[in-house]
Parts: structure tokens; C-alpha cells; sequence
């Protein structure tokens, strides 16, 4: 079992709101990603971090924004939420090496009406 | 584009059968392949590594093949159960960057039935 978390699991809001996905890891891990999966797409990394104040765009681009003030921590705001945020979040951590393995959370399914 | 193509998008099977799944890439220079499982609802969780000078590696009744020469990689269950009804993604890293840059294919849909 992977030690990295993510809440709330499942989040319904309306249109215009604030909101904030948590993801917290104990493995020590610097490297932090979060992607955003839809049904049947392949996974789009929206936002990444390779250490504490360090973070960057992904591919896909996103209006959310992300911050790492602690190893652990690495929280995903949504100033205004709006239907085309409706998505899966992942959150996910790495060791240093490149390209290793990569330990997902449960992950957030965000439903904007 | 996207660099990785999995196939089938989809597939059921009866408990007990066996089954491939195949993942063809195009991403180069190649460093090395991962195959993750993910079931509904869930974060994916890594069941293989391929370095490019692996043929083939098992994981349990999972064993994974790579042949860096066609760019293609399988992943064959072995007397599926219930359990393994789950999204099988693809993972390509490329080493051309000091980044580790990760490819994704949009996943299998396995269906196990009883």
C-alpha cells in the first residue's frame, strides 16, 4: 500500500466556488504530479513539483494552481470552479530517479453542476 | 499524438481464461516501460518495469514482454480471477530528458466475467 492520500474522495459544488484537493505523502518523496483522467483518456499531467517551493505546468493546461510549502503536502485550488473542471484528479509521488515508479493516490472525483 | 497506443480498448473474459494485452509505442529515445493497473475508482499501482534490455519479466500470473526492436510490449494474464477486472495502463519514460518524461496510453478495460 502506497502512504500517499488525497481527500475529499468526491466533491459535488456548484458553479463559481473555491476549491481545494489535498494530497499529503509520508514516503519523503521531493518529486509531487498531479493528472487529470476522463473516461477512456490517457492520463494529462497538469502541475508537478521536484521539491519544496518548486512548482510547474504540466502538458495539459489547467486553471487550477498548485503550492508546496512542505515535503508532504501538495494541495490543488480551484479559484471558480466550472462544469469543464468536472474530472478525475490524481495525485501521485516519485523517488529521485527519473522515470521511477510512480505512487498514486485514490484519487479526487470533482463533479462541477 | 499520443505516442502510446494500447489494444484492445476493451475486453471481457471469462473467469479462468487467459488473456494479452498489447501496447505499442513510439517514444524514443526509450528508457523504460511500466504497466499499471488501475481499478475503478482508484489510483493506478505499478505491476511491471521494462528496461530496454528485458524480454520479458513476471509479476505472479502476470508476465510482461518488451521488444525495444518493434516498440511493442504484452501483458499476459494468466487464469484471470475477478480481481484483475481493471483499467491496464501503459507507461512509456523517455531518457531523452534529465526529467524522466512519462508517456501514457489510454488503458485497456479488462472485464472478467464469473
Amino acid at each position: 500500500e502506497a502512504d500517499i492520500y488525497q481527500t475529499p474522495r468526491y466533491l459535488v459544488i456548484g458553479t463559481g466556488k473555491k476549491i481545494t484537493l489535498e494530497c499529503s505523502q509520508t514516503m519523503g518523496h521531493d518529486k509531487m504530479y498531479w493528472y487529470q483522467q476522463d473516461p477512456g483518456m490517457e492520463l494529462h499531467l497538469i502541475h508537478y513539483s521536484y521539491g519544496v517551493n518548486s512548482t510547474e505546468k504540466g502538458d495539459l493546461s489547467s486553471e487550477s494552481t498548485v503550492s508546496r510549502i512542505r515535503t508532504e503536502h501538495f494541495p490543488l485550488t480551484l479559484e471558480s470552479a466550472r462544469p469543464s473542471h468536472t474530472s478525475q484528479y490524481l495525485c501521485a509521488s516519485s523517488g529521485q530517479a527519473p522515470g521511477g515508479e510512480l505512487f498514486f493516490g485514490e484519487g479526487s472525483r470533482l463533479t462541477v453542476l | 499524438k499520443n505516442q502510446v497506443e494500447q489494444s484492445p480498448q476493451s475486453l471481457i473474459i471469462l473467469e479462468g481464461k487467459n488473456c494479452t494485452l498489447q501496447c505499442n509505442y513510439t517514444v524514443s529515445p526509450f528508457s523504460n516501460l511500466r504497466w499499471y493497473k488501475q481499478d475503478t475508482g482508484r489510483g493506478p499501482v505499478s505491476l511491471t518495469i521494462m528496461t530496454f534490455s528485458e524480454n520479458t519479466k513476471s509479476n505472479g500470473r502476470y508476465t510482461a514482454t518488451l521488444d525495444a526492436d518493434t516498440k511493442q510490449s504484452s501483458l499476459h494474464i494468466t487464469a484471470s480471477q475477478l480481481s484483475d477486472s481493471a483499467s491496464y495502463i501503459c507507461v512509456v519514460i523517455d531518457r531523452g530528458s534529465t526529467l524522466g518524461r512519462l508517456y501514457f496510453g489510454r488503458g485497456t478495460q479488462l472485464t472478467v466475467w464469473p
